[in-house]
């Protein structure tokens, strides 16, 4: 069963612009992880953010998790159009026995 | 470090054949994970191992697929006889244990059956 869901499914913005993309789950986790994927290639991981953790920050990344809520957000601040790619939320969840699921993804496009 | 590496990048056959894919993992790296993209039903999990021994295959859609790790070093992921609703993209990804560690993933190896 698919655990994550990003909201919204597609996002474009200008250069220079801040975006934000959420992702939603339905079991307790063990840690939650975002990943970019480019077009025509494999996922590159971005961050893992604990169950424990609130908040943590990697360059012009920052992610939230809100376990009360079972949610988590990415924000990318001043966006690039390098930045343009699919980003996927995926959960490491306590009854998954050490599967990663992921879930849609959410196509980010910056315009420049 | 070079990477997962996976092998072939592109893979045209037809309908019934055999095709065999094969993934080198990261030296060091204890589980390995085989996925499948599609644009219907995204990234699913296929089959992973931990030290080279199959932890979960419940993902595997038939009896027709199959995965083995022989060595630390290298697994291959077979389709036998391939159909048509098998085309996509097939990823590898290797970690150091999950449930601390980011996934790496290969290139993938894009599938198609005629």
């Amino acid at each position: 069963s698919q655990q994550g869901e990003e909201d919204p499914q597609a996002l474009s913005i200008q250069e220079g612009e801040n975006a934000t993309m959420n992702c939603s789950y339905k079991t307790s986790i063990n840690n939650l992880q975002w990943y970019r994927q480019n077009s025509g290639r494999g996922l590159v991981h971005l961050i893992l953010i604990r169950s424990n953790e609130r908040e943590k920050h990697s360059g012009r990344l920052r992610v939230t998790l809100d376990t009360s809520k079972k949610s988590s957000s990415l924000l990318i601040t001043a966006s690039r159009a390098a930045d343009t790619a699919s980003y996927f939320c995926a959960t490491d969840g306590d009854n998954q026995g050490g599967k990663l699921i992921f879930g849609q993804g959410t196509e980010l496009s910056v315009k420049p | 470090d070079a990477g997962v590496i996976q092998s072939p990048r592109h893979e045209v056959t037809e309908m019934g054949q055999e095709v065999t894919l094969r993934c080198k993992p990261i030296s060091g790296h204890n589980s390995l994970f085989w996925y499948r993209q599609t644009m219907m039903r995204g990234l699913e999990l296929l089959i992973y191992f931990n030290n080279n021994v199959p932890i979960d295959d419940s993902g595997m859609p038939e009896d027709r697929f199959s995965a083995k790790m022989p060595n630390a070093s290298f697994s291959t992921l077979k389709i036998q006889p391939s159909e048509p609703r098998d085309s996509a993209v097939y990823f590898c990804a290797s970690s150091l244990g999950w449930g601390y560690y980011g996934y790496t993933f290969g290139s993938g190896t894009r599938l198609t059956v005629v």
